[in-house]
């Protein structure tokens, strides 16, 4: 079994839908990042949390640490949402991030 | 400009032969990483250091890979006799060791490809 699992794998939505993107873990952390990767590499932070909820714009993440999930959703999704969205949750220790798979998201217009 | 820096962006090179990668972290931040992401795939986990110790290195970093940050500021990653299997995107990442902690900062990747 993988460390880290993210559903799903890949996920096409019409502009404006509401998406959930899901992350599950098997180690114990400290904190999860999501991270959010276009094309061409460039890897930008979204949310860094380590309980409860957080909220950026049309962001929102969630993390469950006892039941070892957290969710990435997006509401009102746009085309300029299409990316790789990926979950990294951190050891105890907070400097080894161990990467999820990612979710490839196409946001059509 | 206060974000992570990497140089080159894009490297292109003969296997066997040697190529080395520059980061330049933001610069109050005391930890910096190193990870490579194959096509498809997430980012691995390589290499870290805090300040200029070399804390943590993960087995997939061989004998041919080594990373410096001889003053605690910029890093470097060579990579010795190349193979084609080297071929990624090498990313650094880098944090500060304070609260609110370990939120991490990634430069724009140096593409090695090798032929």
């Amino acid at each position: 079994k993988n460390e880290v699992e993210q559903s799903p794998q890949n996920l096409t939505a019409q502009e404006g839908e509401f998406i959930t993107i899901n992350c599950s873990y098997s180690v114990g952390i400290s904190a999860l990042h999501w991270l959010q990767q276009h094309p061409g590499g460039g890897i930008v932070s979204l949310f860094m949390l380590s309980s409860g909820k957080k909220k950026h714009g049309r962001l929102i993440a969630t993390i469950n640490i006892q039941e070892k999930h957290s969710s990435l959703h997006i509401t009102a999704s746009h085309p300029r949402d299409s990316a790789v969205y990926i979950c990294a949750p951190a050891g105890y220790s907070g400097q080894n991030f161990v990467f999820g798979p990612g979710t490839r998201l196409s946001v059509l217009p | 400009d206060t974000g992570v820096s990497q140089d080159p962006r894009h490297k292109i090179t003969k296997r066997g032969q040697n190529v080395t990668f520059r980061c330049d972290p933001i610069s109050e931040h005391n930890r910096l990483y190193w990870y490579r992401q194959t096509l498809g795939q997430g980012p691995e986990f390589l290499t870290y250091f805090q300040n200029e110790a070399q804390l943590e290195k993960s087995r997939l970093l061989s004998d041919r890979f080594s990373a410096e940050r001889p003053k605690g500021s910029f890093s470097t990653l060579e990579i010795q006799r190349t193979e084609q299997g080297d071929s990624a995107m090498y990313l650094c990442a880098s944090s500060s060791s304070g609260r609110p902690s370990f939120e991490q900062f990634f430069g724009p990747g140096t593409r090695l490809t090798v032929l």
